[in-house]
């Protein structure tokens, strides 16, 4: 089945760590986003890639980091630099008529 | 710059009724405008994608309208059921931009 996975699906982070959330997808999408989701608020763009070797930072890109070395995965690094990481987050593609999919998430709570 | 508004925050009607979710954008030059579901601790499930070329879109028992002139989106949801209840949240895309709305919460009275 084609899609987009994300893991873990929960995550627990001490101060001062950085943690990396991964994103697969298996669509043969160029383009792969980062979104953060907090309660109450709408989506807000962290990291994006519109192609293999590049990405973009997006409204909320402090304290995050991304690579994009294959197609098919783009992973997000929370650094220690992030200063209120507690979230839910979220990766997605869009197909080439711009419908996004979404993975299930990642909830990245810190202790 | 683009900003997206769903109102009501959180609706709640009885099990059967028709209902009408709305979704207001800023700026009409779109792309498309995108109706998705999110259900607790989920990611979020396109419902429906409408092009700026399109007035609606139809899936089952949703029908999604887009009006750009007035900067308007309807998601009309017959007969609504339990499974209905969750969150809906409209986007719309400019640029390679999406916006989001913060969601209306749904629940759906059995």
């Amino acid at each position: 089945d084609g899609g987009i996975t994300q893991s873990p699906k929960y995550l627990f982070r001490k101060e001062g760590q950085n943690v990396t959330l991964s994103c697969e997808q298996n669509l043969n999408h160029d383009a792969m986003y980062w979104y953060r989701q907090d309660p109450g608020q709408g989506l807000r763009l962290i990291y994006y890639s519109q192609i293999v070797n590049d990405f973009q930072k997006g409204d909320i890109a402090e304290g995050y980091s991304v690579s994009r070395e294959k197609k098919e995965s783009f992973p997000l690094t929370v650094t220690s630099a992030q200063k209120n990481p507690t979230a839910f987050y979220l990766c997605a593609t869009p197909t080439g008529s711009g419908e996004l999919f979404f993975g299930e998430g990642s909830r990245l709570t810190v202790l | 710059k683009q900003e997206v508004t769903q109102i009501p925050a959180a609706l709640s009607v009885p099990e059967g009724e028709n209902l009408v979710l709305n979704c207001s954008f800023t700026d009409s030059a779109i792309y498309n405008l995108q109706w998705f579901r999110q259900d607790p601790g989920k990611g979020l499930t396109s419902l429906l994608l409408i092009q700026s070329s399109q007035r609606e879109q139809t899936s089952g028992r949703l029908n999604a309208s887009l009006d750009k002139s007035s900067g308007r989106s309807t998601l009309y949801i017959a007969a609504s059921q339990p499974g209905d209840s969750a969150t809906y949240l409209c986007a719309v895309d400019r640029d390679d931009k999406i916006i989001f709305g913060k969601g209306t919460r749904l629940h759906i009275l059995p």
